[in-house]
């Protein structure tokens, strides 16, 4: 299994209150992502990074926030958090070889986020 | 944009039965697909990768096809167990690095 850890597994916090998860990972790859998923939504990114403070914007964005200073370490900051932001997230990690997308994303066990 | 559907979103089967799960895109400018299966309250397990330039990718019991041009992939499973039941996503890598996935198939294989 790829080296990805994720913490907290489990978080319940309030609405307004700022909250930040982490995202570490043993294998020394370029590319981590954050997801969240949703029922009827399914999995969608939500901010990535293409090396150290080297990061973008994916589909669900808004009210999210990330940092990247070290190559092992991808966070992801919720500045107020919202009940719409109450999910399931999952950081993930990927590399290139030759410079083709030949590599699968590999996956951490996610964080149940809960706001209240 | 890119949309990914996965059809049927259910299906249940008996051990032995051979799987086939659909896959299908909207945007054929892609890089790769991806295969992935999900356990409940797991991550995701990456199964097969496809590189646009592909047909097939074989795994063991594990076959998925590519057909870029309708926009179509179907991930086959022989021989199902009672332990390949999970969700089973499809993803499409486009420009940008970034995977679009479609909603999931839930498979129930039966004893």
């Amino acid at each position: 299994d790829a080296g990805i850890t994720q913490s907290p597994r489990h978080k319940v916090t309030e609405t307004g209150t700022p909250v930040t998860l982490r995202c570490h990972q043993t294998e020394n790859h370029r590319y981590m992502y954050w997801y969240r998923q949703d029922p009827g939504h399914g999995l969608r990114l939500i901010h990535y990074s293409y090396g150290v403070k080297d990061t973008d914007k994916g589909e669900v964005s808004d009210g999210y926030s990330v940092s990247r200073s070290k190559t092992e370490d991808f966070l992801l900051t919720l500045e107020s958090a919202t009940s719409s932001q109450t999910s399931v997230y999952f950081c993930a990690i990927s590399e290139r070889t030759g410079g083709y997308s030949n590599q699968p994303q590999h996956f951490g066990d996610g964080t149940r986020l809960s706001i209240l | 944009k890119q949309e990914v559907t996965q059809i049927p979103a259910a299906l249940s089967v008996p051990e032995g039965e051979n799987l086939v799960l659909n896959c299908s895109f909207t945007d054929s400018a892609i890089y790769n697909l991806q295969w992935f299966r999900q356990d409940p309250g797991k991550g995701l397990t990456s199964l097969l990768l496809i590189q646009s330039s592909q047909r097939e990718q074989t795994s063991g019991r594990l076959n998925a096809s590519l057909d870029k041009s309708s926009g179509r992939s179907t991930l086959y499973i022989a021989a199902s167990q009672p332990g390949d039941s999970a969700t089973y996503l499809c993803a499409v890598e486009a420009a940008g690095n970034k995977l679009t996935f479609g909603g999931g198939t839930r498979v129930l294989v039966k004893p």
